[in-house]
């Protein structure tokens, strides 16, 4: 069965304490992965795609990488604005073949 | 307006009611989907139209029904709905089917009693 799951459910940082957020994939046909941020009540704001084992992409204070199995999300020395919930979805093929993961909710205390 | 538009923000109706929840892409788009967000469950695919037409219904009941007058507008009818409908609805586009990541707008936050 194709799913995402994604670790922990839930973090709590210190302003400046640096972590990394889990993404484990089981999709068929995989042609890549995507980050998204989402804030409470707004939709999820579009990070990063990441299409082959290996890949890095950076923005700001985060970094995702790809594995054959799994993305990371790196956050260094996080801020509060970084506070968020941070969704993957992995795709196949197909418009129905988008799989999201349920997120991570991320706070980070000043 | 940039991006993707959703109207009403908030929405909060009665079983018998009939509404309706509306979106406006301006990225110039040729795909738009609804998704369903409730808590602590994936994002769930609704519907998705590529140039507007329909490829994808997700199997989703009839009491939902969507309508996409043109690549720039999507529409989603609510009637009859019950009370485990009630959720976060997001409208998204992408420059095609399959590799191009989504845009999502901020959602709709239906409420039904």
């Amino acid at each position: 069965e194709d799913q995402v799951t994604q670790s922990p459910e839930a973090l709590r940082l210190q302003e400046g304490e640096s972590s990394s957020l889990n993404c484990s994939y089981t999709v068929s046909g995989l042609r890549g992965l995507f980050w998204y941020r989402q804030d409470p009540g707004k939709g999820p704001e579009f990070l990063f795609t990441l299409y082959s084992a290996g890949e890095e992409k950076e923005k700001e204070r985060l970094k995702a990488t790809l594995t054959k199995k799994e993305s990371f999300l790196h956050i260094t020395a996080p801020k509060p604005e970084d506070s968020a919930t941070y969704l993957c979805a992995a795709f196949g093929t197909g418009a129905n073949n988008l799989f999201f993961g349920t997120g991570t909710r991320l706070t980070v205390i000043p | 307006e940039t991006g993707v538009t959703q109207t009403p923000r908030h929405l909060v109706m009665g079983m018998t009611n009939k509404k309706s929840l509306k979106c406006e892409q301006h990225l110039g788009h040729n795909a738009m989907y609804w998704y369903k967000q409730s808590a602590k469950k994936p994002l769930e695919l609704m519907f998705v139209y590529n140039f507007k037409e329909q490829t994808e219904n997700n199997s989703v009941p009839s009491r939902f029904s969507p309508e996409c007058p043109n690549s720039s507008h999507l529409f989603l009818h609510l009637h009859t709905l019950q009370p485990e409908d009630s959720a976060l609805y997001l409208c998204a586009s992408s420059q095609g089917v399959g590799n191009s990541p989504l845009h999502f707008g901020n959602g709709t936050r239906l409420t039904v009693t």
